[in-house]
Formats: structure tokens, C-alpha cells, sequence
């Protein structure tokens, strides 16, 4: 079974340091999607791609959260500087889609658990 | 703004009885509803879906109902086993956008032996 993988799986770090989260999508899904996991907002997410194509960041706090497709196989979060509160478990999920309208299942990793101290 | 919301953090069942899990969502341009299942330290997985042309959608002893009038679904889950204890997350999304899913915060179900 194809399926997304995420590195590292767990990560500590301490404030004011440097995170990349990695996602290698399923091969040739065409959409991936990056979300945090938190107690209070369950799901919520913060950037995702269409063909490597950045359509929507909104949910991503601009100053400190970047989010990449350097190329089809790879997909990047970076946290900088990391806060206390970007503690949390970070989800990559990929999908394909042939248009607008056209929904299928995304597919999820097992996540990064980022603690930052 | 939630869109989609699951208003029972969680839920208790005795095994080989039902379980049905409740969403709801505001937006009405919202036209395919899936349910995901996770496990603790794993990634969320894809359940079960509906097209709003649709009010019901059946795979096995899960089962999943649209009521767009009232823009509630439900997960039906017959009968309950104890390895269907997990995190249920149901998800929406619209035919304006690439597949971009708005997910509800969660229910917790535990199956009883």
C-alpha cells in the first residue's frame, strides 16, 4: 500500500530554534496538505498545493511558518522562529484531483510530534 | 469559524451494539462529506465518504447518512467492535475548491467488550 511518509516522527527542540517537518507525498498524488493537530481545534489546516503550486497559506502564521514543494516527491514546513505554543502534532496528507469539484480522499502520514521546551 | 462541528467529544458502546456519531456543518456549498478514523499515534484514515447527490452511502457495518436540509450527517457503525475504538473525524468540502477539506474537532468513541 502506498503511503505518505512523514519525517522526523517525533521532534524536541527548544524555543527560538529552527523546525522542518518533511513529507514525501504518494507518488503521483497531484495536492498535499499540511495540518496541525490540536486539543482545541482538532484539525486544522495550514497550507496545502496544487502540482507544487501554493493555493492557499491562510491558516499558517505568516511571520514564523513557511511551507514548500521544492519538488513533486517533497514537501517542507518550517517553523521559525519555534514557539512553546507551535507545540503540537503536524500532519502531511496528499491526494489527486483532476479539476475543481473534483473530490477524492486525501491520504494522511502518522505526523510529526514537534514539543518545543 | 467552525464549519463542520462535532458537538460530542465522545461516546460509549457496548460491544455488537450501535454506534452513531453525529456532524454538522454550516456552510451550504458543501457537497462531499467523508469520515475519517484515527488511531493514537497515527495519521488519520479515510472511512467512508457521500456526495450531497446522495443521503446514504453503505460499505460494510459502516454506514453514513446526509440530511442536507438540516446539513447534518451521521456515522452509523453496526455492529460496534472493539477495535473500531478510536477518533472520528468527519470532514467537507465544495465544488469551488481543489479538494480542500474542513474538518470537525473529533469524537472519541470507546467500544466496550
Amino acid at each position: 500500500d502506498a503511503r505518505v511518509t512523514q519525517t522526523p516522527r517525533h521532534k524536541v527542540t527548544e524555543m527560538g530554534q529552527e523546525v522542518t517537518m518533511r513529507c514525501q507525498p504518494i507518488l503521483g498524488h497531484n495536492t498535499v496538505f499540511w495540518y496541525r493537530q490540536t486539543m482545541m481545534q482538532g484539525l486544522e489546516l495550514l497550507a496545502y498545493f496544487r502540482n507544487r503550486a501554493p493555493l492557499d497559506d491562510s491558516g499558517m502564521p505568516k511571520d514564523r511558518f513557511s511551507a514548500e514543494m521544492p519538488d513533486a516527491t517533497l514537501a517542507t514546513l518550517k517553523i521559525q522562529p519555534s514557539e512553546p505554543r507551535d507545540s503540537a502534532v503536524y500532519f502531511c496528507a496528499s491526494g489527486l484531483t483532476l479539476g475543481q469539484g473534483d473530490n477524492q480522499p486525501q491520504h494522511f502520514g502518522d505526523g510529526t510530534r514537534l514539543s518545543i521546551l | 469559524d467552525q464549519q463542520v462541528k462535532q458537538n460530542s467529544p465522545s461516546l460509549s458502546v457496548q460491544e455488537g451494539r450501535i454506534s452513531i456519531l453525529n456532524c454538522d456543518y454550516t456552510n451550504s456549498m458543501f457537497d462531499y462529506f467523508l469520515w475519517y478514523k484515527k488511531y493514537p499515534a497515527e495519521g488519520p484514515t479515510f472511512l467512508i465518504s457521500i456526495s450531497s447527490i446522495k443521503d446514504k452511502n453503505e460499505d460494510g457495518r459502516f454506514t453514513v447518512f446526509l440530511n442536507k436540509s438540516a446539513k447534518h450527517l451521521s456515522l452509523h457503525i453496526v455492529p460496534s467492535q472493539p477495535g473500531d475504538s478510536a477518533v472520528y473525524f468527519c470532514a467537507a468540502s465544495g465544488v469551488y475548491n481543489f479538494n480542500k477539506f474542513y474538518f470537525g474537532s473529533g469524537t472519541k468513541l470507546n467500544v466496550k467488550p
